[in-house]
């Protein structure tokens, strides 16, 4: 079945830092989502992508659908407390309604 | 308040009992997906409901059940429950095509 290799596991960093995680698939996704989860809660939608080379942004977050359609990445610029939580990717093949999640990654940011 | 809402928050139960969870989907969405994230785990789908009839099945136990009901809410049975199933249980659901919304989890601890 399709796979998620979703990168980094877990990052430290400081307050103020921008940072970068991505995810890779085994198979071309027709649609990319990313999602975040704050300790104790379900998953909420952060931005998804539906197109080879979409670049979107909400607020401080970018996220882009890479041009061969087995990758994205999610940066998020200046970064604080709040950010703190898992970041899955999420992807979808074509002709499929599932979704495939990553497995996440583990943003803590140091004040 | 993401539209989606699980039943009961938190629960705690013993070894070898059965519980059962419960999900109603956003309004107008027909398909529930359930998924089990253990600590500092990914999410791992359990199985997925559309209109009334099971659509797919990830990686659920036999000693776990769903079902989907008319009115669209679903539950999620768990019996002859063991300490590992101590988990947080989510329930998503969606329209064809976009991304999943979901519910704020129910905390299962085993005892």
């Amino acid at each position: 079945g399709q796979q998620l290799n979703q990168s980094p596991q877990s990052m430290f960093i400081q307050e103020g830092e921008d940072v970068s995680m991505n995810c890779t698939s085994s198979s071309i996704f027709n649609t990319w989502l990313w999602y975040k989860q704050d300790p104790g809660e379900g998953p909420v939608l952060l931005i998804a992508l539906y197109k080879a080379g979409e670049l979107t942004s909400n607020g401080r977050l970018t996220a882009q659908f890479g041009i061969t359609r087995k990758d994205s990445f999610l940066n998020i610029s200046a970064s604080i407390p709040s950010d703190v939580g898992i970041y899955f990717c999420a992807g979808r093949g074509a002709g499929s309604y599932q979704l495939t999640f990553g497995k996440g990654t583990k943003l803590s940011v140091i004040p | 308040d993401s539209g989606v809402t699980q039943t009961p928050k938190h629960l705690i139960t013993a070894t070898g009992q059965r519980v059962t969870l419960r999900c109603s989907p956003r309004s107008g969405d027909l398909s529930v997906y359930w998924y089990q994230q253990s600590l500092d785990q990914g999410l791992q789908f359990l199985i997925q409901y559309y209109n009334g009839e099971e659509r797919a099945k990830g990686n659920i136990l036999e000693r776990f059940s769903a079902q989907q009901f008319p009115d669209l809410h679903s539950e999620l049975n768990l019996s002859s429950l063991e300490l590992g199933d101590s988990a947080l249980y989510f329930c998503a659901s969606s329209q064809r095509g976009d991304g999943y919304t979901f519910g704020s989890g129910t905390r299962l601890t085993v005892v």
